[in-house]
C-alpha cells in the first residue's frame, strides 16, 4: 500500500484565497482524521471522520474551516477566506478503529497564507 | 479530560548514551498509550503502542516503554543513541472512558550529540 497520500505538499496562497488540501486515506480505513500542527499549539485534532461521517469536529477553528469525506478514498479540507494565521503543517491520518489502533499519517500539507 | 505530559520540550544526549523521554497521563482508568516519532519533514510514525498485557513494550529502533499504573507514566527508553534518533518524540493516549479519544503530547524534541 503507498500510504496515506496528501496533496499539495506545499502551498503557498495570499490571504483572503480559498485553500483545498487533499486526503487519500489506506484502503480499508474506516476513521480519517485532519490534524493542524504549529510550533505554538503543537498538534492539534481537526475533525474526523468514521465511513466517511463527520464525527466530531470540536477542533475546527472557526467557519473559514470545512471538511468533506465524499467517498471512502477521498477527503478534503478547506479554508475559506484563509488568514496568515492559518500557515501551519496539516496531517491527515488513517487508521482501522479508533483508539487502539495505529493512526497512519500522511507527509503532510505545509500551508503558508502570505 | 484526558491529558499527557511529556516533560522536557528538548532534550539532548550523547551518541551511544541512554535516552529517556518522559511521558505522564492523568487518567484514573488505564487509557491505551502510544509513543509516535516525526523526523523532519515527515508525518508521524508509531514507534510503539500498550493495549494490554505484557506493560514493558518494545517498538522499532530499539526502542521500549514501560507501562506504570501506579506512576501514571509510560516512559520512553534506548539503551544508546545513535544519530539516527533525532526526531521529535510524541506521546499518546486513547482515553477508554470517551470513546477512545485520542490526545497527543507536545512533543519532545531530541537531539543526539556526536
Amino acid at each position: 500500500d503507498a500510504g496515506v497520500i496528501q496533496s499539495p505538499r506545499h502551498e503557498v496562497t495570499e490571504m483572503g484565497q480559498e485553500v483545498t488540501l487533499r486526503c487519500k486515506p489506506i484502503s480499508g480505513h474506516d476513521y480519517l482524521f485532519w490534524y493542524r500542527q504549529t510550533m505554538m499549539r503543537g498538534l492539534e485534532l481537526l475533525i474526523y471522520f468514521n465511513n466517511n461521517v463527520p464525527i466530531d469536529d470540536s477542533g475546527m477553528p472557526e467557519d473559514r474551516f470545512s471538511a468533506k469525506m465524499p467517498n471512502a478514498s477521498f477527503s478534503n479540507l478547506k479554508i475559506q477566506p484563509s488568514e496568515p494565521r492559518d500557515s501551519a503543517v496539516y496531517f491527515c491520518a488513517s487508521s482501522r478503529d479508533r483508539g487502539t489502533g495505529e493512526q497512519f499519517f500522511g507527509p503532510g500539507t505545509r500551508l503558508t497564507v502570505l | 479530560a484526558q491529558s499527557v505530559t511529556q516533560l522536557g520540550s528538548h532534550v539532548s544526549v550523547s551518541e551511544g548514551a541512554l535516552v529517556l523521554l518522559r511521558c505522564n497521563y492523568s487518567s484514573s482508568v488505564p487509557p491505551y498509550l502510544f509513543w509516535y516519532v516525526q523526523y523532519p519533514n515527515q508525518g508521524l510514525q508509531l514507534l510503539l503502542k500498550y493495549t494490554t498485557g505484557a506493560t514493558l513494550v518494545k517498538g522499532i529502533n530499539g526502542f521500549e516503554a514501560e507501562f506504570k499504573k501506579s506512576e501514571t507514566s509510560f516512559h520512553l527508553t534506548k539503551p544508546s543513541a545513535h544519530m539516527s534518533d533525532a526526531a521529535e518524540y510524541f506521546c499518546a493516549v486513547s482515553d477508554r472512558r470517551t470513546g477512545n479519544q485520542f490526545y497527543f503530547g507536545t512533543g519532545t524534541s531530541l537531539t543526539v550529540i556526536p
